[in-house]
């Protein structure tokens, strides 16, 4: 069936370089994507959002790009910190439903 | 910050008991969830809740799963006779505005189900 999914299990990363976290999609219904950041023990977290509208999102330090022809969404987190180091999220909502689909998570390691 | 708190954090069961894990929403959200991740893998939709009744379910929230909100500020999941491949971290999440898109979900911490 259609679901969201990730390249990338696992990135490690040095502390101040950037980290690209990759999100295939294959529903081409889906409208509103959503990236969350989950630490241990805690749950999902919100960090950006960007409707199909738009092809990039900016917030702090992070920015959402959306490629709606290949259906390929990506996070990108600037000068990436030890706090960053958690697992991350894309979700997917179709048509103004109240479900979020979730993908499989990448993890993310920020090496000092 | 206004949080989701979820109680207990952790839960364990025998197969065939019931359990209900209790949330407590952001005071002025009209919008309620539960979401679980079975160890490993994929955070996955159960239900939405709103003015009083269920507004969406997935194909996992079967007859055996209901949940209540039975006053002002509670919310709860109910599972009338757990099996074992409940055994999920299970997380409330609530939003103030028109569902997902109103505003961000807010998650609770979740509460570990084990069932044994």
């Amino acid at each position: 069936g259609e679901s969201v999914g990730l390249h990338l299990p696992t990135l490690s990363v040095q502390e101040g370089d950037n980290s690209i976290i990759n999100c295939a999609y294959s529903n081409s219904a889906s409208d509103y994507f959503i990236w969350y950041k989950q630490e241990s023990g805690k749950g999902p977290q919100f960090i950006i959002d960007i409707r199909s509208n738009m092809d990039k999102r900016q917030g702090q330090r992070v920015t959402v790009l959306l490629n709606k022809t290949v259906k390929h969404l990506s996070l990108q987190i600037a000068a990436t910190q030890p706090g960053d180091s958690a697992v991350y999220f894309c979700a997917e909502n179709i048509n103004g439903g109240n479900m979020l689909t979730f993908g499989g998570g990448t993890r993310l390691m920020v090496k000092p | 910050e206004p949080e989701v708190t979820q109680t207990p954090s952790h839960q364990v069961t025998q197969m065939g008991q019931e359990v209900i894990l209790r949330c407590v929403p952001i005071s002025n959200h009209l919008y309620f969830y539960w979401y679980r991740q079975i160890l490993g893998q994929k955070v996955e939709f159960l239900v939405s809740f709103y003015n009083n009744e269920i507004s969406e379910k997935s194909e996992i929230f079967d007859d055996q799963f209901s949940v209540e909100r039975p006053d002002g500020s509670n919310f709860t999941l109910k599972i009338r006779s757990t099996k074992l491949e409940d055994s999920a971290m299970y997380f409330c999440a609530s939003s103030p505005g028109t569902g997902v898109r109103g505003t961000p979900l807010h998650f609770g911490n979740g509460t570990r189900l084990t069932v044994t």
